[in-house]
């Protein structure tokens, strides 16, 4: 299975403040259709997840565009540029171009 | 709009089948596949399995021995079996469709004697 290492598990952050989180995977993400599967989601605290980034890079409908995704192969970054209150949870990377689909283990996003 | 609703027990006892029923409104199954994802209390996400919109299923390969997804297409359901519960099952059990875009407010379910 894949194996998705994300980091760093806990981001503090002051309101304003660009950060970025990484996920690492451990086999080419890259779809033998030419896609990459690789999705960003926000969880805020009671809340189910939300989509935020699919296909590496591409915005889900409604999503701030200080949101932005960006990598290849095994190697992908999201990055918000100027942290808002409402930004606040965790995040998960996860990958749907291989069968059985894996999540990282999330990075919490911390007000400094 | 697009919908998902679980349902099923709160409570499950060990050794026991946890059986839950996910109710999707705006989308057609035969078009859009649909996953189940579970979180531990205070973890992180764990993916489960999916029903694709063709009928195939795929399964997490630590819980594949336990666990059965099908669907009852004309009532717009699908549903998840899984045997042989342990209290470290205990979480919330979300259904989500169209590749992580659309999440059920989940169901959490208990395992305890």
């Amino acid at each position: 299975d894949v194996v998705l290492t994300q980091t760093p598990p806990t981001l503090s952050a002051t309101i304003g403040q660009s950060v970025s989180i990484s996920c690492r995977s451990s086999q080419s993400l890259l779809h033998s259709n030419g896609n990459t599967y690789l999705n960003w989601l926000l969880q805020r605290p009671g809340q189910p997840p939300q989509l935020l980034i699919y296909l590496v890079s591409r915005l889900e409908s409604g999503v701030p565009n200080r949101f932005s995704g960006s990598g290849s192969g095994t190697d992908f970054t999201l990055k918000i540029s100027g942290v808002e209150a409402e930004d606040l949870g965790v995040y998960y990377c996860v990958q749907s171009t291989h069968a059985p689909y894996t999540f990282g283990a999330g990075t919490k996003l911390e007000l400094k | 709009q697009v919908q998902l609703t679980e349902s099923g027990p709160g409570l499950v006892h060990p050794s026991e089948t946890l059986s839950l029923t996910c109710t999707v409104s705006g989308f057609s199954l035969t078009g859009y596949s649909v996953y189940w994802v579970r979180q531990p209390s205070g973890k992180g996400l764990e993916w489960m399995g999916r029903m694709r919109y063709n009928g195939d299923t795929s399964y997490n390969s630590a819980l594949k021995s336990r666990l059965s997804i099908s669907r009852d297409t004309s009532k717009n359901q699908v549903f998840l079996k899984m045997n042989s519960l342990q209290t470290d099952d205990t979480g919330t059990y979300y259904c989500l469709g169209a590749s992580f875009a659309y999440w059920g407010q989940g169901t959490l379910v208990t395992v305890s004697s």
